[in-house]
């Protein structure tokens, strides 16, 4: 059973434009969720991350939303750079542990 | 700060043969964790440290994977013995307790292939 879902596995957006990348979970009692990208040959790096007890969290391009009551973050890269380009893992941890699970993740594509 | 070193980069291995995969955290780290990529299961937790002692193992996929922290600096993952299917590409990462944001820094991770 998947706990943390990501439903698109691939996204392709165009240079300038938005990218939205969606996750869904499951478990309520998860309280911090992170996003990850990860570029080939590589290990995950982390991108940005959201408590439970905030709904947007902004970091220059990149901000994340929570929707708690839908069980929904997404998060939103603008404008989109072809350096983007990677795969996005969302994360989320349950009960302020350090225990990290992951979704199954989104290859993103930004054409130039 | 050389980040999480990881080694081999690389191993191609017989069916049966043992593998011992190694990680060293960042310095200052209390805390290390072993993933596993696959295509079908994703990225999962197999284990984490904190203070070198293990609290949770629960992702270990069976006994024939084992894994040590014998000290601060230094971490093995061993599978004993392999099988195919345990090819896949294993991170390991650390983090601090003080750290910002939950945040873990993973290394580049072993891509083992098992013959």
């Amino acid at each position: 059973d998947q706990q943390v879902k990501q439903n698109s596995p691939s996204l392709s957006v165009q240079e300038g434009r938005i990218s939205i990348l969606n996750c869904d979970y499951t478990n309520s009692m998860f309280d911090y969720f992170l996003w990850y990208k990860k570029y080939p040959a590589e290990g995950p790096t982390f991108l940005i991350s959201i408590s439970s007890i905030k709904d947007k969290n902004e970091d220059g391009r990149f901000t994340v939303f929570l929707n708690k009551s839908a069980k929904h973050l997404s998060l939103h890269i603008v404008p989109s750079q072809p350096g983007d380009s990677a795969v996005y893992f969302c994360a989320a941890t349950p009960d302020s542990s350090y225990k990290l699970i992951f979704g199954s993740g989104t290859r993103l594509l930004v054409r130039p | 700060d050389a980040g999480v070193i990881q080694s081999p980069r690389h191993e191609v291995t017989e069916m049966g043969q043992e593998v011992t995969l190694r990680c060293k955290p960042i310095s200052g780290h209390d805390y290390l964790f072993w993933y596993r990529q696959t295509m079908m299961r994703g990225l999962e937790l197999l284990i984490y440290f904190n203070n070198n002692v293990p609290i949770d193992d629960s992702g270990m996929p069976e006994d024939r994977f084992s894994a040590k922290m014998p000290n601060a600096s230094f971490s093995t993952l061993k599978i004993q013995p392999s099988e195919p299917r345990d090819s896949a590409v294993y991170f390991c990462a650390s983090s601090s307790v003080v750290g910002l944001n939950n945040e873990q820094f993973f290394g580049p991770g072993t891509r083992l292939t098992v013959l």
